[in-house]
């Protein structure tokens, strides 16, 4: 299988506080890593695709500086998101893929991180 | 237009029935096809994906791809209350992997 783990499952922090979440890939290298927000009753939205050893490429409207993205390893991306605020309360879902397979590649996700900021 | 669409639902079938999913997508260049079953607070999960015109079997899922339509669809045979779940289209095209996903299908399979 493709098995795509995060941690933290759930965290609850304060508003101007920043939290970190890991996203690895168990059982593959993963040259792809991407960082999806979900809220409530929408779709995914993509937020930053990470490449492992570069810098990530974010969509637009997301701010960089306020969603640190480092990709270490081919196994390791983390996303910090820094001085949350309650409307960053969100679910937080990383996804890899294996890379190499063109058309045939596919999005493996992990569990999600659900973040609340009081 | 959006650039993935699905109705959003629900669709509501009774146990044993086919379920079926569509998917329709604006970008001709699309080059792969996804289904993912999300169940409510967890992440997606991947059901299967489909990249040539035609159908694609994998136990009780139907894939179904029409380039042409630029529609593809997701047929579940015999449907059980476990596969009660939102459906998520999503679709690739180029090198990036990026996927674009619709807002998926709301199924609830009645016992």
């Amino acid at each position: 299988g493709a098995v795509v783990s995060q941690h933290p499952s759930w965290v609850i922090c304060k508003s101007g506080t920043s939290v970190k979440i890991e996203c690895r890939s168990l059982d593959f290298q993963a040259t792809t890593m991407f960082w999806y927000r979900q809220f409530p009753k929408q779709s995914l939205m993509l937020m930053a695709t990470s490449n492992e050893g570069s810098k990530a490429t974010y969509e637009q409207g997301v701010e960089k500086d306020k969603f640190l993205i480092n990709h270490a390893s081919l196994t390791l991306s983390t996303l910090t998101v820094t001085s949350a605020h309650p409307e960053d309360s969100s679910f937080y879902i990383c996804s890899a893929t294996r890379g190499g397979r063109g058309i045939t590649d596919t999005q493996y996700f992990g569990p999600g991180t659900r973040l609340t900021v009081l | 237009q959006k650039e993935v669409e699905q109705n959003s639902g629900p669709l509501s079938v009774p146990e044993g029935a086919i379920a079926s999913l569509n998917c329709t997508y604006s970008d001709r260049g699309s080059q792969s096809f996804f289904w993912y079953r999300q169940y409510s607070g967890k992440s997606p999960e991947l059901i299967m994906f489909i990249y040539s015109n035609g159908d694609k079997e994998d136990g009780r899922f139907t894939a179904q791809l029409n380039k042409a339509s630029q529609y593809v669809s997701l047929l579940i045979r015999d449907s059980q209350p476990s596969d009660s779940a939102t459906y998520l289209c999503a679709v690739m095209k180029g090198s990036n992997y990026k996927l674009t996903f619709g807002k998926g299908t709301l199924l609830t399979v009645n016992p």
